[in-house]
């Protein structure tokens, strides 16, 4: 298997509504990302797991909170979204951190 | 941080003729500089990559430059096609802060039949 899954591809959700995206990848990597990513946008950071241990947080608001199961997984909770949260929310992953990032498909996200 | 700047923003070309996109970054321990194509409603998707004791690579129509003087690189794709059009993000990674990517803000490449 070589590509990052993600699920769900499409998710709506209330301000006070609680969800979860979830990443997975079966190529051994060690090293799993959360980006968000606007329309027209790059894509921003928003964590860093690094064998399975948060490694980078970039400043992120407590309603997103990051769970890495196992080495294979990567959930991302979300709880009282704002509509400005609506975006693409993108899965990566690579070897190590500071190897080739390969992406998953995202799950878009809209926040009413 | 590092900071890393991409130009142009837009970009039209005519099928069949060369496109380049350039990036400049600010930090001299950025070490590696890859490159992503992004299709509408698709995910960022690597086509090319290069590492810092490289200057140039090449992958069939697709070529990557480096010049760690000027501290900018280049990204060139010659015949270009129609599905070359596409968003186009370049990125540094400073080897010695986390390994963490720092993305220009994307060329959007257009290829007129």
């Amino acid at each position: 298997d070589t590509e990052v899954t993600q699920t769900p591809k499409h998710l709506v959700m209330g301000m006070t509504n609680k969800k979860s995206l979830k990443c997975e990848q079966h190529m051994g990597h060690r090293a799993m990302y959360w980006y968000k990513q606007k329309a027209k946008k790059p894509p921003e950071l928003m964590f860093v797991y690094s064998y399975e241990k948060l490694s980078i947080n970039e400043s992120v608001p407590s309603r997103f909170s990051p769970e890495c199961p196992n080495s294979s997984l990567l959930n991302l909770h979300l709880h009282a979204l704002q509509p400005e949260d609506s975006a693409l929310y993108l899965c990566a992953s690579s070897q190590r951190t500071g190897a080739p990032q390969y992406f998953g498909p995202g799950t878009r996200l809209l926040v009413l | 941080g590092e900071n890393v700047e991409q130009h142009p923003s837009t970009l039209s070309v005519q099928e069949g003729d060369s496109a380049v996109i350039k990036c400049t970054y600010s930090d001299s321990a950025s070490n590696y500089f890859p490159w992503y194509k992004q299709e509408l409603g698709k995910r960022p998707q690597l086509i090319i990559d290069i590492r810092s004791n490289v200057g140039e690579k090449k992958d069939q129509r697709i070529a990557v430059t480096l010049n760690k003087t000027a501290k900018h690189f280049s990204l060139h794709i010659t015949e270009t096609q129609p599905e070359d059009s596409a968003v186009y993000f370049c990125a540094a990674i400073i080897g010695n802060t986390g390994n963490q990517f720092y993305f220009g803000t994307g060329t959007s490449l257009t290829v007129i039949p």
